[in-house]
């Protein structure tokens, strides 16, 4: 049973296109991110949502659109995709609120690499 | 500025070896340590955490990292390398700055672990 779980694995699309990536998480958890890993391996926050609620908003093109309807899901909507875009994209979540030191103990997905073409 | 370092973009060690690899850190306020690791193909999975207490911090596989006050490190190590462990180490340090508390992260540093 997989703690978080993000779909698509892989995502091959064109510049200009619009995609989403979706993400679950069944451990319970209080806060859910968005991370950016390049094709260095540089790893980049993007956002995390606290109980549905936007935390952390890093600077990232407006493009990108989080989206948190419960606490156990957030999506990620990227609008007029760019070559710059593709990377490999990880969904995680954390225990409890920012505060506690639980809170940067992180749980994370496979990870869903897109390609913009 | 907050920040964490990892002086090596790659280690190499014969299996069998002890293994370290290296983290510094800058942080304001009491430092709060992580490292994670990434095998291919695959998400980060923590591995462990100093928040206080023992300097020296035990994890997962075998796994430990020292925390050095003095030398503002967090070095991982290991007595004796496996094959299995050849992968991407990430260190990271918790932000005390600002209310989010968000992580900051290294480069990363690739482990090659030689039969």
């Amino acid at each position: 049973d997989t703690a978080v779980s993000q779909t698509p694995k892989y995502l091959v699309t064109q510049m200009g296109n619009d995609k989403s990536i979706k993400c679950e998480q069944n451990l319970g958890h209080d806060t859910m991110y968005w991370y950016k890993q390049d094709s260095k391996k540089f790893l980049k926050i993007m956002f995390s949502y606290n109980n549905k609620e936007l935390i952390i908003n890093e600077t990232v093109p407006n493009r990108f659109s989080p989206k948190s309807p419960d606490k156990a899901h957030l999506n990620l909507h990227i609008n007029s995709l760019e070559l710059g875009d593709s990377a490999v994209y990880f969904c995680a979540s954390s225990p409890r609120g920012v505060q506690g030191a639980g809170a940067n103990v992180l749980t994370f997905g496979a990870g869903s690499r897109l390609t913009v073409l | 500025a907050q920040s964490v370092a990892q002086p090596e973009d790659q280690v190499n060690v014969a299996e069998g070896n002890p293994l370290t690899v290296k983290c510094t850190y800058s942080v304001s306020g009491n430092p709060y340590l992580f490292w994670y690791v990434q095998y291919p193909n695959r998400g980060l999975q923590f591995l462990l955490k100093y928040i206080t207490g023992d300097n020296l911090v035990k994890g997962s596989y075998g796994f430990e990292a020292e925390f050095n006050k003095s030398q503002t490190s967090f070095h991982l190590k290991k007595p004796s390398a496996l094959v299995s462990d050849s992968a991407l180490y990430f260190c990271a340090v918790r932000d005390n700055a600002g209310n989010n508390r968000k992580l900051i992260w290294g480069l990363g540093t690739s482990l090659a672990v030689n039969p």
